[in-house]
Protein backbone atom coordinates (compact mmCIF):
# COMPACT_ATOMS: atom_id res chain seq x y z
CA UNK A 1 0.00 0.00 0.00
CA UNK A 2 1.89 2.90 -1.43
CA UNK A 3 -0.35 5.82 -0.56
CA UNK A 4 1.64 9.07 -1.81
CA UNK A 5 5.15 8.05 -3.42
CA UNK A 6 7.57 11.32 -4.06
CA UNK A 7 10.64 11.58 -6.14
CA UNK A 8 13.49 12.14 -5.82
CA UNK A 9 13.96 12.13 -2.24
CA UNK A 10 17.09 14.38 -2.32
CA UNK A 11 18.58 17.06 -5.03
CA UNK A 12 21.11 19.67 -5.14
CA UNK A 13 20.83 22.05 -8.00
CA UNK A 14 22.55 24.96 -9.49
CA UNK A 15 21.40 28.19 -9.73
CA UNK A 16 19.52 28.41 -13.00
CA UNK A 17 18.93 24.70 -13.84
CA UNK A 18 16.01 22.77 -13.90
CA UNK A 19 13.96 19.73 -12.11
CA UNK A 20 11.14 17.84 -12.01
CA UNK A 21 9.43 16.00 -8.87
CA UNK A 22 6.98 13.82 -9.44
CA UNK A 23 4.44 12.64 -7.15
CA UNK A 24 2.31 9.69 -7.62
CA UNK A 25 -1.11 8.28 -5.62
CA UNK A 26 -2.93 5.15 -5.82
CA UNK A 27 -5.66 5.66 -4.06
CA UNK A 28 -7.64 7.22 -6.89
CA UNK A 29 -7.95 10.84 -5.80
CA UNK A 30 -9.32 13.28 -7.85
CA UNK A 31 -7.65 15.93 -5.63
CA UNK A 32 -3.53 16.78 -5.76
CA UNK A 33 -1.03 19.13 -4.15
CA UNK A 34 2.29 20.73 -3.89
CA UNK A 35 3.08 22.86 -0.78
CA UNK A 36 6.80 24.03 0.35
CA UNK A 37 7.89 23.99 3.77
CA UNK A 38 10.13 26.77 5.50
CA UNK A 39 11.44 27.08 8.80
CA UNK A 40 8.62 29.33 10.34
CA UNK A 41 6.11 29.24 7.88
CA UNK A 42 4.13 25.94 8.38
CA UNK A 43 3.72 24.36 4.69
CA UNK A 44 2.81 26.64 2.06
CA UNK A 45 0.11 26.03 -1.31
CA UNK A 46 2.39 26.54 -4.48
CA UNK A 47 -0.29 24.59 -7.19
CA UNK A 48 -2.83 22.19 -6.94
CA UNK A 49 -5.27 19.91 -9.22
CA UNK A 50 -8.90 18.94 -9.09
CA UNK A 51 -8.74 16.56 -11.50
CA UNK A 52 -7.25 15.07 -14.56
CA UNK A 53 -5.86 17.90 -16.93
CA UNK A 54 -6.28 20.55 -14.31
CA UNK A 55 -4.57 22.85 -12.59
CA UNK A 56 -4.23 25.86 -10.29
CA UNK A 57 -2.39 28.33 -8.71
CA UNK A 58 -1.84 28.35 -5.05
CA UNK A 59 -0.50 30.63 -2.23
CA UNK A 60 3.14 31.21 -3.73
CA UNK A 61 2.74 29.56 -7.44
CA UNK A 62 5.94 32.37 -9.08
CA UNK A 63 9.17 30.31 -10.44
CA UNK A 64 6.80 26.93 -10.70
CA UNK A 65 4.81 24.97 -13.17
CA UNK A 66 2.87 22.44 -12.44
CA UNK A 67 0.98 19.17 -15.05
CA UNK A 68 -1.62 16.60 -14.42
CA UNK A 69 -1.56 14.44 -17.32
CA UNK A 70 -3.07 11.21 -15.43
CA UNK A 71 -4.99 11.24 -12.70
CA UNK A 72 -2.64 9.38 -10.62
CA UNK A 73 0.76 11.81 -11.54
CA UNK A 74 1.05 15.63 -10.38
CA UNK A 75 4.16 16.93 -11.53
CA UNK A 76 6.06 20.05 -10.07
CA UNK A 77 8.57 21.48 -12.58
CA UNK A 78 11.28 24.38 -11.70
CA UNK A 79 12.68 25.96 -14.93
CA UNK A 80 15.52 28.37 -13.86
CA UNK A 81 16.10 27.11 -10.40
CA UNK A 82 17.26 30.35 -7.36
CA UNK A 83 18.22 29.87 -3.95
CA UNK A 84 14.87 31.03 -2.99
CA UNK A 85 13.80 27.75 -3.90
CA UNK A 86 15.72 26.01 -1.23
CA UNK A 87 12.61 24.33 1.17
CA UNK A 88 11.34 20.73 1.60
CA UNK A 89 8.52 19.83 -1.04
CA UNK A 90 5.59 18.09 -0.09
CA UNK A 91 2.83 16.35 -1.94
CA UNK A 92 -0.71 15.81 -1.05
CA UNK A 93 -3.73 14.07 -2.32
CA UNK A 94 -7.46 13.87 -1.05
CA UNK A 95 -10.56 12.39 -2.24
CA UNK A 96 -12.30 14.89 0.06
CA UNK A 97 -11.58 14.52 3.89
CA UNK A 98 -8.30 13.51 4.45
CA UNK A 99 -4.80 14.31 3.18
CA UNK A 100 -2.36 11.72 2.85
CA UNK A 101 1.25 12.99 2.18
CA UNK A 102 4.38 12.07 0.65
CA UNK A 103 7.62 12.01 3.06
CA UNK A 104 9.08 15.07 1.16
CA UNK A 105 11.67 15.82 -1.21
CA UNK A 106 14.75 18.18 0.08
CA UNK A 107 16.00 20.52 -2.60
CA UNK A 108 18.64 22.85 -2.33
CA UNK A 109 19.77 25.38 -4.78
CA UNK A 110 23.63 26.41 -4.64
CA UNK B 1 -9.76 33.47 2.53
CA UNK B 2 -8.92 30.47 4.79
CA UNK B 3 -6.25 31.56 8.03
CA UNK B 4 -4.33 29.24 10.86
CA UNK B 5 -3.44 31.18 13.64
CA UNK B 6 -0.84 28.76 16.39
CA UNK B 7 -0.15 31.57 18.76
CA UNK B 8 2.93 29.50 20.45
CA UNK B 9 6.09 28.71 18.36
CA UNK B 10 7.43 26.10 21.07
CA UNK B 11 5.66 25.00 24.08
CA UNK B 12 8.32 23.64 26.39
CA UNK B 13 7.09 20.99 28.78
CA UNK B 14 8.15 18.47 31.30
CA UNK B 15 7.47 14.53 30.73
CA UNK B 16 4.46 13.56 32.30
CA UNK B 17 2.46 17.18 32.51
CA UNK B 18 0.07 17.67 30.43
CA UNK B 19 -0.05 19.91 27.49
CA UNK B 20 -2.25 22.34 25.43
CA UNK B 21 -1.32 23.47 21.60
CA UNK B 22 -3.57 26.63 20.23
CA UNK B 23 -5.10 26.49 17.34
CA UNK B 24 -7.55 29.37 15.68
CA UNK B 25 -8.52 29.74 12.61
CA UNK B 26 -10.76 32.36 10.53
CA UNK B 27 -13.91 31.51 10.34
CA UNK B 28 -16.14 29.77 7.38
CA UNK B 29 -19.52 28.42 7.29
CA UNK B 30 -18.28 24.83 7.29
CA UNK B 31 -14.50 23.43 7.87
CA UNK B 32 -13.03 20.19 8.24
CA UNK B 33 -9.99 20.90 10.67
CA UNK B 34 -6.95 18.78 11.18
CA UNK B 35 -3.96 18.11 13.55
CA UNK B 36 -0.63 16.67 12.06
CA UNK B 37 2.51 16.07 14.05
CA UNK B 38 6.07 16.05 12.42
CA UNK B 39 8.93 13.83 13.26
CA UNK B 40 12.06 14.84 12.57
CA UNK B 41 13.11 14.81 9.19
CA UNK B 42 10.18 13.04 8.24
CA UNK B 43 6.35 13.56 6.44
CA UNK B 44 3.31 14.75 8.22
CA UNK B 45 1.17 11.81 9.79
CA UNK B 46 -2.58 12.91 10.76
CA UNK B 47 -2.88 13.34 14.10
CA UNK B 48 -7.12 13.55 14.14
CA UNK B 49 -9.67 15.67 12.29
CA UNK B 50 -12.65 16.96 13.08
CA UNK B 51 -15.59 16.54 9.73
CA UNK B 52 -18.74 16.82 11.77
CA UNK B 53 -20.31 15.68 14.33
CA UNK B 54 -19.04 15.46 18.54
CA UNK B 55 -17.06 18.67 19.04
CA UNK B 56 -14.20 16.28 21.15
CA UNK B 57 -12.42 13.97 18.97
CA UNK B 58 -9.80 11.60 19.70
CA UNK B 59 -6.76 10.97 18.43
CA UNK B 60 -4.05 9.18 18.44
CA UNK B 61 -1.26 8.83 20.96
CA UNK B 62 -3.52 10.22 23.75
CA UNK B 63 -4.08 13.66 21.89
CA UNK B 64 -7.70 14.94 21.79
CA UNK B 65 -8.80 18.23 20.30
CA UNK B 66 -11.58 20.27 20.95
CA UNK B 67 -13.64 22.18 18.03
CA UNK B 68 -15.17 25.40 19.59
CA UNK B 69 -16.89 27.15 16.64
CA UNK B 70 -18.07 30.19 18.53
CA UNK B 71 -14.29 30.97 19.23
CA UNK B 72 -12.86 29.45 16.04
CA UNK B 73 -10.94 27.31 18.16
CA UNK B 74 -9.45 24.07 17.62
CA UNK B 75 -6.77 23.20 20.29
CA UNK B 76 -4.99 20.04 21.40
CA UNK B 77 -4.09 18.47 24.81
CA UNK B 78 -2.57 15.42 26.11
CA UNK B 79 -3.41 15.12 29.88
CA UNK B 80 0.77 13.19 29.88
CA UNK B 81 3.32 13.78 27.68
CA UNK B 82 6.19 11.47 26.72
CA UNK B 83 9.78 12.47 25.41
CA UNK B 84 8.78 10.27 22.07
CA UNK B 85 6.14 13.69 21.95
CA UNK B 86 8.76 15.86 21.02
CA UNK B 87 8.16 17.16 17.73
CA UNK B 88 6.45 20.08 15.22
CA UNK B 89 2.87 20.13 15.16
CA UNK B 90 0.58 21.62 12.96
CA UNK B 91 -2.72 22.55 13.07
CA UNK B 92 -4.91 23.03 9.60
CA UNK B 93 -8.13 23.87 8.05
CA UNK B 94 -10.20 23.32 4.56
CA UNK B 95 -13.44 23.67 2.91
CA UNK B 96 -15.13 21.90 0.31
CA UNK B 97 -15.76 25.36 -1.08
CA UNK B 98 -11.55 25.88 -1.42
CA UNK B 99 -11.34 22.26 -3.28
CA UNK B 100 -10.26 21.18 -0.38
CA UNK B 101 -6.69 22.73 0.33
CA UNK B 102 -4.88 22.57 2.93
CA UNK B 103 -4.14 25.72 4.92
CA UNK B 104 -1.77 24.87 7.40
CA UNK B 105 -0.54 27.36 10.58
CA UNK B 106 3.20 28.04 11.26
CA UNK B 107 3.48 24.83 13.61
CA UNK B 108 4.09 24.24 17.23
CA UNK B 109 7.50 22.85 18.32
CA UNK B 110 6.48 20.27 21.40
CA UNK B 111 9.54 20.04 23.70
CA UNK B 112 9.44 17.82 26.10
CA UNK B 113 12.06 17.76 28.91
CA UNK B 114 12.84 14.78 31.81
Amino acid sequence: NAGVTQTPKFRVLKTGQSMTLLCAQDMNHEYMYWYRQDPGMGLRLIHYSVGEGTTAKGEVPDGYNVSRLKKQNFLLGLESAAPSQTSVYFCASTGGTEAFFGQGTRLTVV
Amino acid sequence: AQSVTQLDSQVPVFEEAPVELRCNYSSSVSVYLFWYVQYPNQGLQLLLKYLSGSTLVKGINGFEAEFNKSQTSFHLRKPSVHISDTAEYFCAVSDIDSSYKLIFGSGTRLLVRP
